[in-house]
């Protein structure tokens, strides 16, 4: 099991346009959280996805949306890019549904909006 | 609102000597206390949680609900133990999400 992935590993973009982000999870998780760490910054949460729906979020604009696939698979998209957007984004799964679960992440993707 | 607060932003230690990173918590219910480390260009992973009571690579940390607090110990520090550490905090009230604390930076000098 490769555990949790993320693709691109990095992204350079300019400000106005949008980004997708992909994530899947580690083999029998279900759920997938995303989070966005600035530059010395714990991460902080953005939203979850669990049963293909939103479950809870984070803070952010709606220029933040996501999805996720009946394969558990999810991604984040955000438009209209600013650069306060620049940021690793870290996607995390876990399994056992409405259990507090212990989240395993992924290596992350940097955006770079310039 | 919850919050994590991890006060040291650097902690330096000598090989050999013990090392304390501190986390204090606020949050209304039960919490679920972790903490997280990520090593250089390695992703983040979770050290240790709360509810499992174990000791991992000889870290240990107590959850003490009176000072809402979450601190993490470790008799003594090797230089593999160099690395970000992170504080987080979940919970039924909490819907699952993760709160994190800003991070301490560990050093061990040889």
């Amino acid at each position: 099991d490769a555990g949790v992935t993320q693709s691109p590993t990095h992204l350079i973009k300019t400000r106005g346009q949008q980004v997708t982000l992909r994530c899947s999870p580690k083999s029998g998780h279900d759920t997938v959280s995303w989070y966005q760490q600035a530059l010395g910054q714990g991460p902080q949460f953005i939203f979850q996805y669990y049963e293909e729906e939103e479950r809870q979020r984070g803070n952010f604009p709606d220029r933040f949306s996501g999805h996720q696939f009946p394969n558990y698979s999810s991604e984040l998209n955000v438009n209209a890019l600013l650069l306060g957007d620049s940021a690793l984004y870290l996607c995390a799964s876990s399994g056992g549904g409405r259990a507090i679960e212990t989240q395993y992440f992924g290596p992350g993707t940097r955006l770079l909006v310039l | 609102a919850q919050r994590v607060t991890q006060p040291e932003k650097l902690l330096s230690v000598f090989k050999g000597a013990p090392v304390e990173l501190k986390c204090n918590y606020s949050y209304s219910g039960s919490p679920e206390l972790f903490w997280y480390v990520q090593y250089s260009r390695q992703r983040l992973q979770l050290l240790l949680r709360h509810i499992s009571r174990e000791s991992i690579k000889g870290f240990t940390a107590d959850l003490n609900k009176g000072e809402t607090s979450f601190h993490l110990k470790k008799p003594f520090a090797q230089e593999e133990d160099s690395a970000m550490y992170y504080c987080a905090l979940s919970g039924w009230a909490a819907g699952n999400k993760l709160t994190f604390g800003g991070g301490t930076r560990v050093l061990v000098k040889p």
